[in-house]
């Protein structure tokens, strides 16, 4: 199983839009609607932002989306505010050598 | 609510077995759900190493099976996690946690605060 690309870092200023992407094969992230994304401030645990590719779970700001095209999913975040800065994991269940799940490399978002 | 709680030895002699446990309150694992391990090198990303049902049903990391038993016990309501002849590259933050739907490959929404396992003679 091969982790998930996601870029290192992105950046916005607050009030912009920012999109993080997460690129996966036919056997992941292309194959399967079980796509995840992860909030996790330092010292935390992580946190559900959005399930299914693009579902949020109860209290996570509307802010928050995800979509998929193809082998790759983005997860948007709209309106940035200065507490949205920390780092951001796409996971994804995976076919490929035995069934499993696969976490991406994970992508450090700064509000500028 | 459901809250998770991992324990075990902070710190752990090259080639020895790891051992951790996650206590589960607010819920029974007998009554279903899948129970997952992740863990966390310092500075790294998230590895997934494996999950398993109430009844023991399990389903492993590739990278890490040859070397990961996790286990279930019902009466105390806990789940476990073995991973032997470790090296300092399994020095990480190792949580536990629950995927929201039934499978083991459903988003984890419930996780513990993590246990920090430091590899080291």
């Amino acid at each position: 199983q091969s982790a998930l690309t996601q870029p290192a870092s992105v950046s916005g200023s607050p009030g912009q839009s920012i999109t993080i992407s997460c690129t996966g094969t036919s056997s992941d992230v292309g194959g399967y609607n079980y796509v995840s994304w992860y909030q996790q401030h330092p010292g935390k645990a992580p946190k559900l932002m959005i399930y299914e590719v693009s579902n949020r779970p109860s209290g996570v700001s509307n802010r928050f989306s995800g979509s998929k095209s193809g082998n790759t999913a983005s997860l948007t975040i709209s309106g940035l505010q200065a507490e949205d800065e920390a780092d951001y994991y796409c996971s994804s269940y995976t076919s490929s050598s035995t069934l499993g799940v696969v976490f991406g490399g994970g992508t450090k978002l700064t509000v500028l | 609510q459901v809250q998770l709680q991992e324990s075990g030895p902070g710190l752990v002699k090259p080639s020895e077995t790891l051992s951790l446990t996650c206590a589960v309150s607010g819920y029974s694992i007998s009554s279903g759900y899948y129970w997952g391990w992740i863990r966390q090198p310092p500075g790294k990303g998230l590895e997934w190493i494996g999950s398993i049902y109430h009844s023991g049903s399990t389903y492993y990391n590739p990278s890490l099976k040859s070397r990961v038993t996790i286990s279930v016990d019902t009466s105390k309501n806990q789940f476990s996690l073995k991973l032997s002849s470790v090296t300092a590259a399994d020095t990480a933050v190792y949580y536990c946690a629950r995927p929201a739907g039934g499978d083991f490959y459903d988003a984890f929404d419930i996780w513990g605060q993590g246990t920090m396992v430091t590899v080291s003679s």
